[in-house]
């Protein structure tokens, strides 16, 4: 089966500007998280998204914001861009919202910021 | 939060040699899961070890968890150039809301 799905794979954007990053889970996997991985401070969990709900949130300012879709599809978007949002932006799924189990991670998609 | 610490940071070695990594957490676990990113890309789930078990082999892998001293060794052996990439570890326990909480990963360089 098809694995998870990231649009695009890369993205130059300038600062104040906005993005939307979009994820497609494996199908049948109903949840869907979302990283920020920079070399200086690794993975970081930004939110995960179960049934269409924000089930949990990591510590980003609100500028960070996603949405799940009832077919299972995510959508993150950022807002006013700054330089320090560059990164590699990952998305992951699972099966029945149990990342205890594993994910599946995409290929991310690198934003670059200037 | 990053709870897992692996050690070391980064690794070269020469292929057809063993690479051993060690991840240190800091809470009670459910489970320890391993991944791989190659450069620049998502990670690959490897293998994942309950809490109640001691070892478990994947192909070349070999995983070994300690929950007395809250640690977890993952090797490789037999490396090849293929096997260079980053490697991460995740701990999953129920006071964590279902999420995984990361190591900061070591640094696999396999060398030919």
């Amino acid at each position: 089966k098809a694995g998870v799905t990231q649009t695009p794979r890369y993205l130059i954007k300038t600062r104040g500007q906005q993005v939307t990053l979009s994820c497609s889970p494996i199908s049948g996997h109903r949840s869907v998280s979302w990283y920020q991985q920079t070399p200086g401070q690794g993975l970081q969990f930004l939110f995960e998204y179960f049934s269409e709900t924000q089930r949990n949130k990591g510590n980003f300012p609100g500028r960070f914001s996603g949405r799940q879709f009832s077919n299972s599809r995510s959508e993150m978007n950022v807002s006013t861009l700054e330089l320090g949002d560059s990164a590699l932006y990952l998305c992951a799924s699972s099966l029945e919202g149990q990342p205890f189990y594993g994910y599946t991670f995409g290929s991310g998609t690198r934003l670059t910021v200037v | 939060s990053q709870q897992g610490e692996e050690d070391p940071q980064a690794l070269s070695i020469q292929e057809g040699e063993n690479a051993t990594m060690n991840c240190s957490y800091k809470t009670s676990i459910n489970n320890l899961q391993w991944y791989r990113q190659n450069s620049g890309r998502g990670l690959v789930h490897l293998i994942l070890i309950r809490s109640n078990e001691r070892e478990k082999h994947s192909g070349r892998l070999r995983v070994t968890l300690d929950t007395s001293k809250k640690s977890s060794s993952l090797l490789i052996t037999a490396s090849r150039a293929a096997d260079t990439a980053s490697y991460f570890c995740a701990t999953a326990n129920m006071d964590s809301n279902y999420q995984l909480i990361w190591g900061a990963g070591t640094k696999l360089i396999i060398k030919p």
